[in-house]
């Protein structure tokens, strides 16, 4: 039973293009973490939330740009692609050491 | 160095075969140990978790944590075709994010 979820499940855009990866939870957890995972690499967190109203960054350097106005909703933006940013996406949400992980969102960009 | 390290693979083994998969570490202060599996285009899931050193079972899979040697393991008995995925281990201390390794690829073969 899916608790978490991302959409667009893929994504294929052009240079420039501002896209907004969202990413919802029905737990109520107030964790949630935005990674980036390229083939055959290990997850980088890029962003996370303990709470409304709370962002951080992560350990890996991005130039994407979160938001937690609800407990629920953790979109993250990007304001303008480029094909370095091309990478899969999955957001996490936790209430103790276990990370439950969205089915992520496949970004390509052209 | 990497804080945690792991063999990426690919590892491919015959149905049946037990499997064994590491992961070395150098911070001393991971106190929690987990191991998540992630089947192709979709996000990681929890396997198996524990914070002490020794070995924790749970059906065909084994997790073993040694802590004077800075080294966990996973074991897989009696492989199955389904348990083709790559398998990562992750670990983190009492009060600090958790760090993943990069995956180790295991194709089972029937």
């Amino acid at each position: 039973e899916a608790d978490i979820y991302q959409t667009p499940r893929y994504l294929v855009i052009g240079t420039g293009k501002k896209i907004t990866l969202e990413c919802s939870q029905t737990m109520g957890h107030d964790k949630m973490y935005w990674y980036q995972q390229d083939p055959g690499m290990e997850l980088h967190l890029i962003h996370y939330s303990y709470g409304v109203n709370s962002t951080e960054k992560g350990d890996l350097s991005s130039e994407s740009t979160v938001s937690r106005i609800r407990t629920e909703h953790f979109p993250l933006t990007l304001e303008s692609a480029r094909p370095s940013h091309t990478s899969q996406y999955l957001c996490a949400h936790s209430q103790g050491d276990e990370q439950f992980f969205g089915p992520g969102t496949r970004l390509t960009v052209l | 160095q990497k804080e945690v390290e792991q063999d990426p693979g690919p590892l491919s083994v015959p149905e049946g075969a037990i499997v064994s998969l590491n992961c070395t570490y150098s911070n001393s202060a991971f106190q929690y140990f987990m191991w998540y599996r992630q089947y192709s285009r979709k996000g990681p899931e929890l396997l198996m978790y524990t914070y002490s050193s020794g070995n924790k079972e749970d059906g065909r899979f084994t997790a073993q944590v040694d802590k004077s040697s800075k080294y966990i393991s996973l074991f897989i008995r009696d492989s199955q075709p389904s348990d083709s995925a790559t398998y990562l281990c992750a670990m983190k201390t009492s009060y600090d994010k958790v760090i993943f390794g990069p995956g180790t690829s295991l194709s089972v073969i029937p």
